[in-house]
């Protein structure tokens, strides 16, 4: 089984700085890790994914993030942000022995971009 | 295209009421998903249908009904609710059941169950 931690529930940011969100996992086999968007009253939207290959990982609106397998973390970041980047993130997991495609979400982080 | 739609958008139904939840996709994918997600929490799967064929079914209470009448679409039966059933119901697919495959989202039906 796997699991997902997101330290942050929330972070508040000013436009144009930069950011970056937590993600660290627990599995005991290997993973494919993903980062979907949800911006309000809307579905989840594919940000980025890791599969194999090159740990760093780049994404759709500028973001990128980092599989770190020693500290078991999928850290997402972002150079400068907008305010049109004020949404709720979430990481995921699936475990590579998985049946059934399931994928494991971690809490949620807000992102609240402001002025 | 990654699309995936569902109808509908919003729907307010009482306790005795029968309702179903549509979802669609074209884009040749063979699995399907149904998400229950409650407000500031991450989506709860609920099942998962493989070419069709329901593989998984995460201990949902009765109520809820799904079916697959055909690849491209997937419907969920709603009756009997109770107010605790409110919540954003949203859809996925994605290629094939297999690890690797990315799971595309639809936008969600908001569900009020009064």
């Amino acid at each position: 089984a796997q699991s997902v931690t997101q330290l942050d529930s929330q972070v508040p940011v000013f436009e144009e700085a930069p950011v970056e969100l937590r993600c660290n996992y627990s599995s005991s086999v290997s993973v494919y890790l993903f980062w979907y968007v949800q911006y309000p009253n809307q579905g989840l939207q594919l940000l980025l994914k890791y599969l194999s290959g090159s740990t760093l990982v780049k994404g759709i609106n500028g973001f990128e993030a980092e599989f770190n397998k020693s500290q078991t973390s999928f850290h997402l970041r972002k150079p400068s942000v907008h305010i049109s980047d004020t949404a709720e993130y979430f990481c995921a997991v699936k475990g590579n022995n998985n049946a059934g495609n399931m994928l494991t979400f971690g809490g949620g982080t807000r992102l609240m971009v402001k002025p | 295209d990654t699309e995936v739609t569902q109808t509908p958008k919003h729907l307010v139904m009482g306790m005795t009421n029968k309702k179903s939840l549509k979802c669609e996709q074209h884009m040749g994918h063979r699995a399907m998903y149904w998400y229950k997600q409650k407000a500031k929490k991450p989506p709860e799967l609920m099942f998962v249908y493989s070419y069709e064929k329901l593989s998984i079914n995460e201990s949902v209470p009765s109520r809820f009904s799904p079916e697959c009448p055909n690849s491209s679409l997937l419907n969920l039966h709603l009756h009997a609710l109770q107010p605790e059933d409110s919540a954003l119901y949203l859809c996925a697919s994605s290629q094939t059941d297999r690890g690797w495959e990315t799971q595309y989202f639809g936008p969600g039906t908001r569900l009020l169950v009064l």
